[in-house]
């Protein structure tokens, strides 16, 4: 079946400085995507998405970029705050109109102080 | 608080044995979605309803079913427990059976540890 992976599975990085969290997927014909922070002890929770039809978006802090080419997907988070210490997921909802979301194994980001 | 709500936080219980997991889904939502996060992976999709009909189908074992209420609550059934089972079950919610504008929302989720 179909999969969406992820090229680290830990990253450490210090506080105040960049980090940034990459993706990939396996099924060309997907066109919406969600990078999703799960901290301990919690459900995933939205951080943003990004559409097929787009190459780039940007939230408070974080940026989605996507590569339609490669297949690959990343989450830059500026200025990494303690907060920002969780498991981070991406996810593919695959072809239009697919109403599941298919999720990556996940990166653990740790911000040193 | 997310809004969705899922009981029991947690649940332990032997092999071979019944349980079922519940969800109460964000006010004005009418779809609800179960997810399985096994130790260290990603969520896998088992099964969504959308105002009570079943709408799509995961990976789901046929030891596992679920329903949605008319009151928009869901259960997720689990039997003949094995140990492999144990696991964290999420439950989403969103007013329309998508996931797009992020309109997804978990809740906490019921860890299950099967011994």
């Amino acid at each position: 079946g179909e999969s969406v992976g992820l090229h680290l599975p830990t990253l450490s990085v210090q506080e105040g400085d960049n980090s940034i969290i990459n993706c990939a997927y396996s099924n060309s014909a997907s066109d919406y995507f969600i990078w999703y922070k799960q901290e301990s002890g919690k459900g995933p929770q939205f951080i943003i998405d990004i559409r097929s039809n787009m190459d780039k978006r940007q939230g408070q802090r974080v940026t989605v970029l996507l590569n339609k080419t490669v297949k690959h997907l990343s989450l830059q988070i500026a200025a990494t705050q303690p907060g920002d210490s969780a498991v981070y997921f991406c996810a593919d909802s695959g072809n239009f109109g697919n109403e599941k979301l298919t999720f990556g194994t996940g990166t653990r980001l740790t911000i040193i102080p | 608080d997310s809004g969705v709500t899922q009981t029991p936080k947690h649940l332990i219980t032997a092999t071979g044995q019944r349980v079922t997991l519940r969800c109460s889904p964000r006010s004005g939502d009418l779809s609800v979605y179960w997810y399985q996060q096994s130790l260290d992976q990603g969520l896998q999709f088992l099964i969504q309803y959308y105002n009570g009909e079943e709408r799509a189908k995961g990976n789901i074992l046929e030891r596992f079913s679920a329903q949605q209420f008319p009151d928009l609550h869901s259960e997720l059934n689990l039997s003949s427990l094995e140990l492999g089972d144990s696991a964290l079950y999420f439950c989403a919610s969103s007013v329309a059976p998508s996931p797009w504008g992020g309109s997804y929302t978990f809740g906490s989720g019921t860890r299950l540890t099967v011994v």
